[in-house]
């Protein structure tokens, strides 16, 4: 596709239920990004995968945030044991650098209930 | 501690006027800024980005300014439309990398 695709784009989980959000960069894009965005609030960095490295996970807020990218194309966050905390809107960005420098685009984003 | 800070209050201001938005930081020296515009329910979208050596950046009706000696954006929209109504965020990136810090954003609200 043209642009960022993410999936599911609604996702409603049970506490303590495992989910996973998909992600589909633009084709041929370097680098990948997760951010994870709470109601009114800006976007968090949460890890940045070059190709199928991951070079910083630095804003995974606990061990139960697991993201891969195998193959450097479609990348996948794991949240496992979710809580009510992790409620938020996920999102993933791309980019066709290796740098920060340039334009990152965004996925429309999966938004994530835990009841 | 480190910051960013954008108007927390809506702007509502009318059609054809210049909106302008601030983004202060503070104990950052980022290399360059970021603009970005989001929708209700849509991810951000990139719209302009300035770097540490250039004072003023401009595409079509928008004009970002940057003066880091202030540790100041400002984010102009001329002739605003109803169309230009939605969240600013401003993004830096504090390590010459990969990870993007962004402010909470602002809302804009153009009425005809």
């Amino acid at each position: 596709g043209a642009g960022v695709s993410q999936s599911p784009r609604y996702k409603v989980a049970k506490r303590g239920q495992d989910v996973a959000l998909r992600c589909d960069p633009i084709s041929g894009h370097v680098s990948l990004f997760w951010y994870q965005q709470a109601l009114g609030q800006g976007p968090e960095f949460l890890t940045y995968f070059q190709n199928e490295a991951q070079l910083d996970k630095s804003g995974l807020p606990s061990d139960r945030f697991f993201a891969e990218r195998p193959e450097g194309s479609v990348s996948t966050l794991k949240i496992q044991r979710t809580q009510q905390e992790d409620s938020a809107v996920y999102l993933c960005a791309s980019s066709p650098e290796d740098r920060g420098y340039n334009t990152i685009y965004f996925g429309e984003g999966s938004w994530l209930t835990v009841v | 501690s480190q910051k960013i800070e954008q108007n927390s209050e809506a702007l509502n201001i009318q059609e054809g006027k210049t909106a302008t938005l601030t983004c202060n930081y503070t104990n950052y020296s980022p290399a360059y800024l970021q603009w970005y515009r989001q929708d209700p329910g849509r991810g951000p979208v990139f719209l302009l980005l300035i770097r540490e050596n250039e004072k003023e950046k401009r595409k079509e009706r928008l004009k970002v300014t940057f003066d880091t000696t202030l540790k100041q954006s400002l984010f102009h929209i001329t002739a605003s439309q109803p169309a230009d109504s939605a969240t600013y965020l401003c993004a830096l990136d504090p390590e010459y990398g990969n990870k993007l810090v962004f402010g909470a954003g602002t809302i804009l609200r153009v009425k005809s």
